[in-house]
């Protein structure tokens, strides 16, 4: 099964507003990742963010890590139409291991 | 920053065929690289890892004679359906882990290859 779960599933906005998605796993991690696919697509990288750390920013998006909580979250401020995507967080229990990847939310930004 | 390629992009084949799909890191060399399949709107579910030059570890359901891995060189590593079904239509997905930065090992992901089996 799968080790993250992520809410909302789906999540629908309009432009310039923000966007919250959530991602909770069930065991220890060494780092967690966030990834953006588009329909069809791969994946591209977003953020890292490693376990002992409990913020980090890269331009728009903001992800925080709770490990007490075993959760993460990542924001997407001032939201485009471009940002509609699938976001999929992914845990590693060690620094080079394998990923395993939470359910994903659908962001769609409505123009 | 690293580049991971999958070929061919998509591919359809008659049931009962085998197809080979690769993956290459570009510029850098990858111990390990791992296979994922993904199904229509559904996440990415890890097949198996694949270290250069042992067999690949395969991940619980997943059947190894099916699904052979070859990992012969530190850029290459391959994935082979054999005797494909129409149920194992699906985007498979493979990454490769880069060298560290910042003391972390990032999994670069190649664009996918869509499997269509008819």
């Amino acid at each position: 099964s799968q080790q993250g779960e992520e809410d909302p599933q789906a999540l629908s906005i309009q432009e310039g507003e923000n966007a919250t998605m959530n991602c909770s796993y069930k065991t220890s991690i060494n780092n967690l990742q966030w990834y953006r696919q588009n329909s069809g697509r791969g994946l591209v990288h977003l953020i890292l963010i490693r376990s002992n750390e409990r913020e980090k920013h890269s331009g728009r998006l903001r992800v925080t890590l709770d490990t007490s909580k075993k959760s993460s979250s990542l924001l997407i401020t001032a939201s485009r139409a471009a940002d509609t995507a699938s976001y999929f967080c992914a845990t590693r229990n060690t620094n080079a291991g394998k990923s395993t990847f939470g359910d994903g939310t659908t962001l769609t930004v409505k123009p | 920053g690293a580049v991971v390629s999958q070929h061919p992009s998509w591919v359809i084949c008659k049931s009962g065929t085998s197809v080979k799909i690769e993956c290459r890191s570009l510029d850098f060399q990858a111990t390990t690289m791992f296979w994922y399949r993904q199904f229509p709107k559904q996440s990415l579910m890890l097949m198996a890892t694949s270290n250069e030059g042992s067999k690949a570890t395969y991940e619980q359901g997943v059947e190894k004679d099916k699904f052979l891995i070859n990992h012969a060189s530190l850029t290459l590593s391959t994935l082979t359906v054999t005797s494909a079904h129409p149920e194992d239509s699906s985007f498979y997905i493979c990454s490769a882990v880069g060298p560290p930065t910042s003391g972390s090992y990032e999994q670069y992901f190649g664009p996918g290859t869509r499997l269509t089996v008819t």
